[in-house]
């Protein structure tokens, strides 16, 4: 069975520090994976995404993440936290084949602090 | 206007009202989603909407009610609803079957019973 696991539902940073926050997966087959933020009070904004090809991938407000098939790991960086960074993080698996096609990991809810 | 635009953003309903959220987006897609996003909860999805059909529905209550008159319009009719559907109502669209996946939120209606 397909499945998202994120590690930590909260994460607290200092402003400047490395973030780190950590997804793996459960695929049969090779999935398309997802980075999604909510803002408090606002819907789901795509981070980033992993179809095919380049493993490390580049995304919106300096984020970054790396595809790694055997640690099945995709687990999203940024080498200095702003303040406006503070919001949940979603992992998220999507596969075209199935009944559930998008599989939502629980959230990890990231602080950082002055 | 663009993206996916949900009406109201926030609601507050008896036990025995009858209301209903909408949803419209302007990105040209064929794919339109609900989903229920709890405190503490991983996201739920409830229903998808392929070309206007009904392609999944996630065990749901059939207090709540779906209607896709087009591809570009998503109602989610409510009565009787129960305390514990307070939650934050999110629609998605997606460009369908064969794309990437990619999911664009609405920024949510905020439900609350009474």
């Amino acid at each position: 069975a397909q499945s998202v696991t994120q590690l930590g539902s909260h994460v607290s940073v200092s402003e400047g520090a490395l973030v780190l926050l950590r997804c793996n997966y459960s695929s049969s087959v090779p999935p398309y994976l997802f980075w999604y933020v909510q803002y408090p009070n606002q819907g789901l904004q795509l981070l980033l995404k992993y179809t095919t090809g380049a493993t490390l991938v580049k995304g919106i407000n300096g984020f970054e993440a790396e595809f790694k098939k055997s640690e099945t790991s995709f687990h999203l960086t940024k080498p200095s936290a702003h303040m406006s960074d503070a919001a949940e993080y979603f992992c998220a698996l999507f596969r075209e084949s199935g009944t559930y096609k998008y599989i939502f990991g629980t959230g990890t809810r990231l602080k950082v602090l002055a | 206007e663009t993206g996916v635009t949900q009406t109201p953003r926030h609601l507050v309903m008896g036990m025995t009202n009858k209301k209903s959220l909408k949803c419209e987006q302007h990105l040209g897609h064929n794919a339109m989603y609900w989903y229920k996003q709890s405190a503490k909860k991983p996201l739920e999805l409830m229903f998808v909407y392929n070309f206007k059909e009904q392609t999944e529905n996630n065990s749901v209550p059939s207090r709540f009610s779906p209607e896709c008159p087009n591809s570009s319009h998503l109602f989610l009719h409510l009565h009787t609803l129960q305390p514990e559907d307070s939650a934050l109502y999110l629609c998605a669209s997606s460009t369908g079957t064969g794309g990437t996946g990619e999911l664009f939120f609405g920024e949510g209606s905020r439900l609350t019973v009474l």
